[in-house]
């Protein structure tokens, strides 16, 4: 149980267009899932908490305006960068845990590249 | 704060030996502690979880890990290591109701 899909596995897009990706619980519902962002051979930094029928909670440093967040089902919360730029690129990983006291499972990412 | 540390960048083991992770913690509470392994350009998977109970905690692959509250540590150890465990490691921590914090992770590899 406690599987987390992440949608689309890689992305190439071209600068100054948005992106969305996917992030759904599948055999389990998750009122608050996580985004983080990897640079290459980095630890994950968390982005963002996304709620369920509310508004995101973004970290500090990242802007909100740029990576919307939207939480709208108790299995599905996705994440758009908007006016995407090189910088941009990076691999983006979705979490969510069924209770407390099981643990989180992780989306496989998305790796995107903005060219 | 709350913060994990994984005091190596890289282990290398030869395939066979015994291997070893070094995670600490710093975590206020009764502290949540994982071990993820994530492969090349993949999500993170769950190895094993301390919540509460034994010190001794064992996951998948055959690795494990112990919870030491004195030194603040819960070291990842295989008996065994094999070529397919080379991967990127990541401790990670919480408490309960608070958001997980991930180490920097360790690179391990195992030498054939």
């Amino acid at each position: 149980g406690a599987v987390v899909s992440q949608h689309p596995s890689w992305v190439i897009c071209k600068s100054g267009t948005s992106v969305k990706i996917e992030c759904r619980s599948l055999d389990f519902q998750a009122t608050t899932m996580f985004w983080y962002r990897q640079f290459p051979k980095q630890s994950l930094m968390l982005m963002a908490t996304s709620n369920e029928g509310s508004k995101a909670t973004y970290e500090q440093g990242v802007e909100k305006d740029k990576f919307l967040i939207n939480h709208a089902s108790l299995t599905l919360s996705t994440l758009t960068v908007t006016s995407a730029h090189p910088e941009d690129s990076s691999f983006y990983i979705c979490s969510a845990r069924l209770s407390p006291n099981y643990g989180y499972t992780f989306g496989s990412g998305t790796r995107l590249t903005v060219v | 704060a709350q913060s994990v540390a994984q005091p190596e960048d890289q282990v290398n083991v030869a395939e066979g030996n015994p291997l070893t992770v070094k995670c600490t913690y710093s975590v206020s509470g009764n502290p949540y502690l994982f071990w993820y392994v994530q492969y090349p350009n993949r999500g993170l998977q769950f190895l094993l979880k301390y919540i509460t109970g034994d010190n001794l905690v064992k996951g998948s692959y055959g690795f494990e890990a112990e919870f030491n509250k004195s030194q603040t540590s819960f070291h990842l150890k295989k008996p065994s290591a094999l070529v397919s465990d080379s991967a990127l490691y990541f401790c990670a921590g919480s408490n309960r109701d608070d958001k997980i914090i991930f180490g920097k992770g360790t690179r391990l590899h195992i030498l054939p």
